[in-house]
């Protein structure tokens, strides 16, 4: 068990739909990232919130967009939801902003857009 | 960062060590090599990290040539349970963004 926790577990969605996914970092990280891992693409980098603000954006689309809240939890929110953003989605969170420390990451969520 | 090569898969008995290279014949003086394995669809699972001298925690050993060109993860004594794809990162050491992840090592562990 990582300390990092993911819910949903599974979501199953249709197209054109918008779904939330939430993170809860280990206690004392104040780091959570957000990677996107699809059969063809392997595991990809999506963005990165420390201490609230945005501090990293990898190949994140325009429809999806996330926030960290005072509490450190994180949201990643996906909209107008297509078949290929069907994927599991994991959440990671590391101590610092600067230096780099290792990641913890989450059980995931796997998406199904149908 | 820099680029990392490692074998698309190995095989290794139960009870073995399994030994995984991975080549990083780019990197920079202020890089580390970091290990993360993932087992079938779970969250990556940090392992080990190390900037030069060998490492060793309670998963496994980090082996780092004196160049640094290439390194090994020494899994010890082999289990069914680490049956798992095993990536070699390498990665600045201010910089605590994004893990690029390439394909790894699928590890497979047999009786």
């Amino acid at each position: 068990d990582s300390g990092v926790t993911q819910t949903p577990k599974h979501l199953i969605t249709a197209t054109g739909q918008r779904v939330t996914l939430r993170c809860s970092p280990r206690s004392g990280d104040l780091s959570v990232y957000w990677y996107q891992q699809s059969l063809d693409q392997g595991l990809q980098f999506l963005i990165q919130y420390y201490n609230g603000e945005e501090r990293a954006k990898g190949n994140i689309l325009e429809r999806f967009s996330a926030q960290q809240f005072p509490d450190l939890h994180s949201e990643l929110n996906l909209s107008s939801l297509e078949l290929g953003d069907s994927a599991l989605y994991f959440c990671a969170s590391s101590r610092g902003g600067t230096i780099s420390y290792e990641q913890y990451f989450g059980p995931g969520t796997r998406l199904t857009v149908t | 960062d820099a680029k990392t090569t490692q074998p698309t898969s190995m095989d290794c008995a139960e009870g073995r060590a399994a030994n995984l290279p991975c080549n990083h014949s780019t990197i920079s003086g202020n890089e580390y090599v970091y290990w993360y394995r993932q087992i079938h669809s779970q969250g990556p699972q940090y392992i080990i990290h190390g900037l030069k001298n060998n490492e060793t925690n309670e998963m496994a050993s980090l082996i780092i040539t004196e160049d640094r060109k290439s390194s090994t993860l020494i899994l010890p004594h082999a289990t069914l349970r680490d049956t798992a794809v095993y990536y070699c990162i390498v990665r600045v050491a201010i910089d605590a963004s994004k893990l690029t992840f390439g394909t790894g090592t699928r590890l497979q562990v047999t009786l």
